[in-house]
């Protein structure tokens, strides 16, 4: 069974632009997190989605938003983009049963880097 | 505010002891935990999840207790090995929800030395 698939896997902004993340869930995961992590703060949740429906939201300005697809892909895109951005950004798929959300499993992460 | 922390932040060891990583977390009211591991420059990858229900689990060498009213988990790692080297990271759910957000700790860097 395929992990949980991130692409792009590195990428490169520069401050200003904007930026699109995808991720592909285990197969037969409807709920689909995302966070950030930086040396600084560690892992911050910045929202989830389940069944095309943002079911949680973290601290995080606007300029961060997400969606969920059909399929339960998700993307998230940051716009605006700032030094402080730079991140790597990870995605966790889950299988939802009747509203409990068990074990997260991580994909590799998106390397963003912001000049 | 739920807040998680993970002591000690490094340890260094040679290639055979028993260690013990811990993890404690301020809002007992939590639905589950999860222990993570992570190589540099990698995603998590799932080691073992405890129930709110559940008092310990264990997976091959490793072993993970919860004490809910405590507000601590303790993760024991048998006859450590150089493979064993990355950070671990301890989550738990947010507050009492049941849903995909995770409270990080900021890990411990265990180093198994040959």
């Amino acid at each position: 069974k395929a992990g949980v698939t991130q692409t792009p896997r590195y990428l490169i902004k520069t401050r200003g632009q904007q930026v699109t993340l995808s991720c592909s869930p285990i197969s037969g995961h409807r709920s689909v997190s995302w966070y950030q992590q930086t040396p600084g703060q560690g892992l911050q949740f910045l929202f989830e989605y389940f069944s095309e429906t943002q079911r949680n939201k973290g601290n995080f300005p606007g300029r961060f938003s997400g969606r969920q697809f059909s399929n339960s892909r998700s993307e998230m895109n940051v716009s605006t983009l700032e030094l402080g951005d730079s991140a790597l950004y990870l995605c966790a798929s889950s299988l939802d049963r009747g509203g409990y959300t068990g074990e997260l499993f991580f994909g590799e992460g998106s390397r963003l880097t912001v000049l | 505010k739920q807040e998680v922390t993970q002591i000690p932040a490094a340890l260094s060891v040679p290639e055979g002891e028993n260690l013990v990583l811990n993890c404690s977390f301020t809002d007992s009211a939590i639905y589950n935990l999860q222990w993570f591991r992570q190589d540099p420059g990698k995603g998590l990858t799932s080691l073992l999840l405890i129930q709110s229900s559940q008092r310990e689990q264990t997976s091959g060498r490793l072993n993970a207790s919860l004490d809910k009213s405590s507000g601590r988990s303790t993760l024991y790692i048998a006859a450590s090995q150089p493979g064993d080297s990355a950070t671990y990271l301890c989550a738990v759910s947010g507050g009492s929800s049941n849903t995909g957000k995770l409270i990080f700790g900021q890990g411990t860097t265990l180093q198994v030395k040959p």
